[in-house]
């Protein structure tokens, strides 16, 4: 199975948040990482957080990690149609490999 | 300044033949990983070069598979006798070297279709 879990769709109204969810197995992951993907587009690395913090913030993204249950999620704050992309979580262990989910589908709705 | 560039953008193919993708990374970026992404799926890691060297290829599916770097500049990633079940979008990413806690660096892919 996945060891980067993630629910595949999300759908959200334009000005409300977004909260996409994300779990992973590996307690000695050192970095956590959130993507975005836009059709057509590679990767851009949104944010990511380090495995001894609980909570960083940049702009209209708010990533909170609770380490003791595995769960990493990501907030943004007033969604925008240009938002409408697919999220990947990704932990990197102790060494330089990155083990990504499966996406999240945000659909950001009129 | 430049990011990572992947060629050709589009590649469709018989199965069978043999494919070259190509991945230009960042200018003095020590660290060149491939990834596949099959539809629908997350990335999968392939093989990870620091210099021209290969240290981890674990993540390669077959035989079929090869890579390479010239120094620290572009990498080819070959695939022969090309399977339908090829058919995957191969990201290549950079970053300036592995030990650095954050950003890999992705190309826009090389999507390849095997017919």
């Amino acid at each position: 199975g996945e060891d980067v879990e993630q629910s595949l769709f999300l759908s959200v109204r334009e000005g409300d948040s977004s909260v996409i969810n994300c779990t992973y197995t590996d307690s000695s992951s050192t970095y956590l990482y959130w993507y975005k993907q836009e059709p057509g587009a590679g990767l851009q690395l949104l944010t990511y957080i380090f495995s001894n913090m609980d909570m960083k913030q940049d702009q209209r993204l708010t990533v909170l990690l609770n380490k003791k249950d595995k769960h990493l999620s990501l907030r943004i704050a007033d969604t925008q149609t240009g938002d409408s992309a697919i999220y990947f979580c990704a932990e990197r262990r102790n060494d330089y490999k990155l083990s990504f989910g499966a996406g999240t589908t945000v659909t950001v709705r009129a | 300044g430049a990011g990572v560039s992947q060629s050709p953008s589009n590649k469709v193919t018989e199965k069978g033949k043999d494919v070259e993708l190509r991945c230009d990374p960042i200018s003095g970026h020590t660290a060149l990983y491939w990834y596949r992404q099959r539809l629908g799926q997350g990335l999968e890691f392939l093989i990870y070069f620091q210099g021209n060297s290969a240290p981890d290829k674990s993540g390669l599916p077959s035989d079929r598979f090869s890579a390479e770097r010239t120094g620290e500049s572009v990498s080819t990633l070959t695939i022969q006798r090309t399977q339908q079940e090829d058919s995957a979008v191969y990201l290549c990413a950079s970053s300036p070297t592995w030990d650095r806690g954050n950003e890999q660096y992705f190309g826009p892919g090389t999507r390849l279709t095997v017919t």
